[in-house]
């Protein structure tokens, strides 16, 4: 089945640290996008690309940056954690040619100690 | 900007109905979503209303006001597996992208 991945499933790394969570995808979707769901906060949009080379920054994107290596990848990255980035965080895809439906990966859960 | 208020939680019991509010202010609407998340799992896709009206699917149900800025997710003959968070979103920027409300978590005793 066409899929939606993330890896690492969880992390626990320590402030100061650099961290990157990869998602991939086998969907073929163009477009890809990064959350995070906090207790009470909900899902809140941290950046967002419709294809190759086309970068977006979202609600909260101050601390993360991100990269997409091709359509089937696209990386979050914390240059420098800090413990107010534990969360989980979520990837996930769309094609609006087809519906407006966006597909999750199972979600990172990152600790920053 | 965009504000997506829902109640924070809700209880109900096995086979009853429910409808979950969901209120929202955004620019240049475009469609609402409802999606539904199991405790550590990822959401998943329930329902998108781009006109007024309520559209059906299944036991579930989901209306749309845009003149009101509201919409609301009717649950019928409730079922334990109902039990989750369901969220309401709408597009980011009138793109793609989606700006979730916190959320409503949904308890179905028997």
């Amino acid at each position: 089945d066409a899929d939606v991945t993330q890896t690492p499933r969880n992390r626990i790394t320590k402030t100061g640290k650099r961290i990157m969570l990869e998602c991939s995808q086998t969907k073929g979707h163009d477009r890809m996008y990064w959350y995070r769901q906090d207790p009470g906060l909900g899902l809140r949009l941290i950046y967002y690309s419709f294809d190759v080379k086309d970068i977006n920054k979202g609600e909260i994107s101050d601390g993360y940056s991100v990269s997409r290596q091709a359509q089937a990848k696209f990386s979050l990255s914390l240059e420098s954690a800090i413990p107010n980035q534990t969360a989980l965080y979520f990837c996930a895809t769309s094609d609006p040619r087809a519906s407006n439906e966006q597909f999750f990966g199972p979600g990172t859960r990152l600790t920053v100690l | 900007g965009q504000n997506i208020d829902q109640p924070t939680e809700m209880t109900a019991t096995e086979g009853a109905i429910v409808q979950i509010n969901c209120t929202y202010q955004t620019s240049g609407f475009n469609g609402l979503f409802w999606y539904q998340q199991h405790a550590g799992e990822a959401p998943t896709f329930l329902s998108y209303n781009v006109l007024d009206g309520l559209e059906e699917k299944g036991r579930f149900s989901s209306f749309l006001s845009r003149s009101k800025g509201y919409s609301y997710l009717l649950l019928k003959e409730l079922q334990m597996k109902d039990s989750a968070s369901y969220l309401c979103a709408v597009p980011y920027q009138a793109g793609t992208a989606l700006i979730f409300g916190k959320g409503t978590t949904l308890s179905v005793s028997s």
